[in-house]
């Protein structure tokens, strides 16, 4: 199985900063990625679906570079409750069960 | 609002118990996942179905066993439970690749 990789942190940032988390994949075949959030002691939810380029949801933007093999998650303007544990995900194709991932990267905002 | 909800919140068994996981959810979603997640590891496929009776293995199913009798139910079975499965327990459901909707997790001990 091919993996995703991400920093877990922890990044540590004031509020108000711009913080960006980087996510590599082996797997040349990935379709398409994901963005999950989870919160301490709760479940992952989907933050974000990145199919082409890149998207952007307010305060947040993905980025997909297929030459490179990265995903990108930019957060602007970061607030308190935007602390949690960012999870990379990537779906190569096929079976249902071909979701991969990543370990997560820890995000924690201090006032 | 859709919805997963698992049996248990928090579960306490000795090592050789059987185990039964339940998982229910209420968005007649084809798809059914069971993971692991554990410090440093991430989460960790255990086993999906992508339809009533019908079975996939994931990464790691030595262990475990699945049941899926109706569609919006998925259960986890540890056969003989032992110490290493001690970890928490995430049930999710989706229609496709798209978007996994996960369940609020049960923390499984084995003594």
């Amino acid at each position: 199985r091919k993996e995703v990789e991400q920093d877990p942190g922890p990044f540590n940032v004031p509020e108000g900063a711009t913080v960006a988390f980087n996510c590599t994949y082996s797997n040349s075949a990935s379709q398409s990625f994901f963005w999950y959030r989870q919160d301490c002691r709760k479940e992952p939810k989907l933050l974000m679906s990145v199919y082409s380029s890149g998207n952007e949801d307010g305060r947040f933007t993905a980025q997909l570079n297929r030459a490179s093999q990265y995903i990108s998650l930019l957060i602007r303007d970061s607030k308190l409750s935007d602390s949690a544990t960012y999870l990379c995900v990537s779906y190569y194709g096929g079976s249902q069960g071909n979701l991969i991932f990543g370990k997560g990267t820890k995000l924690s905002v201090k006032p | 609002d859709v919805k997963v909800t698992q049996s248990s919140r928090y579960l306490v068994k000795r090592t050789g118990e059987k185990v039964f996981l339940e998982c229910v959810q209420d968005m007649d979603h084809e798809n059914m996942f069971w993971y692991r997640q554990d410090p440093g590891l991430g989460l960790r496929l255990i086993y999906f179905s992508y339809d009533v009776k019908m079975k996939e293995k994931g990464d790691i199913p030595e262990g475990y066993s699945v049941s899926r009798e109706k569609k919006e139910r998925f259960s986890l079975i540890l056969e003989s439970a032992s110490t290493n499965q001690t970890s928490m327990y995430l049930c999710a459901s989706s229609r496709d690749y798209n978007e996994q909707f996960f369940g609020p997790g049960t923390r499984l001990t084995v003594l």
